[in-house]
């Protein structure tokens, strides 16, 4: 079974800080990728990475940046957070670019206070 | 833009009955759709993936199917059960920006016994 993993299942974090949110996955895919999901707004893909060093804007990539140095691991970073980057952000996988299953981690509450 | 669209928003029904999900897209230039599962506060599960290619795909209750030309897709889930309950989205792979998942909102779906 796949298996994807983030670091937190809950997060609270002070405006300005940075923040660092990580995901793991052990299924050796090369696409990884990095949502959030709010109330109203659905699913918003932030980045994607389809290999390793690589790394592609989404829909909302603005305050975020990510790093992928490893196949395995992927980072969300906020480099100052604010109060509407409260939301839950969800990390997924697939296998190849394109026509693959992408899995899903049980995801990270992020509040910012 | 490819945008997903899902009736009905929310479906209460009694256990044991049939139901139909529905899904809609506006750009029929899709590698694949994708159906998943949310539990409150959790990640999404993958329950079905068709390739574009595909009319339809199966497993155990659930019966997903594909009509690309006309750019809708059917979730039918038989012999509803309590532990249906939960939100489903749909989401499409592909367009322009292929590998990436553009989501619906979701249905809600209560099963009450």
């Amino acid at each position: 079974d796949v298996k994807v993993t983030q670091s937190s299942r809950y997060l609270v974090k002070r405006t300005g800080e940075k923040v660092f949110l990580e995901c793991v996955q052990d299924m050796d895919h090369e696409n990884m990728f990095w949502y959030r999901q709010d109330p109203g707004l659905g699913l918003r893909l932030i980045y994607f990475s389809y290999d390793v060093k690589m790394k592609e804007k989404g829909d909302i990539p603005e305050g975020y940046s990510v790093s992928r140095e490893k196949k395995e691991r992927f980072s969300l970073i906020l480099e100052s957070a604010s109060t509407n980057q409260t939301s839950m952000y969800l990390c997924a996988s697939s296998l190849r670019f394109g026509g693959n299953e992408q899995f899903f981690g049980p995801g990270t509450r992020l509040t910012v206070l | 833009k490819q945008e997903v669209t899902q009736i009905p928003a929310a479906l209460s029904v009694p256990e044991g009955e049939n139901l139909v999900l529905n899904c809609s897209f506006t750009d029929s230039a899709i590698y694949n759709l994708q159906w998943f599962r949310q539990d409150p506060g959790k990640g999404l599960t993958s329950l079905l993936l068709i390739q574009s290619s595909q009319r339809e795909q199966t497993s155990g209750r659930l019966n997903a199917s594909l009509d690309k030309s006309s750019g809708r897709s059917t979730l039918y889930i038989a012999a509803s059960q309590p532990g249906d309950s939960a939100t489903y989205l749909c989401a499409v792979a592909g367009g322009t920006s292929y590998g990436k998942l553009t989501f619906g909102q979701g249905t809600i779906l209560t099963v009450h016994p």
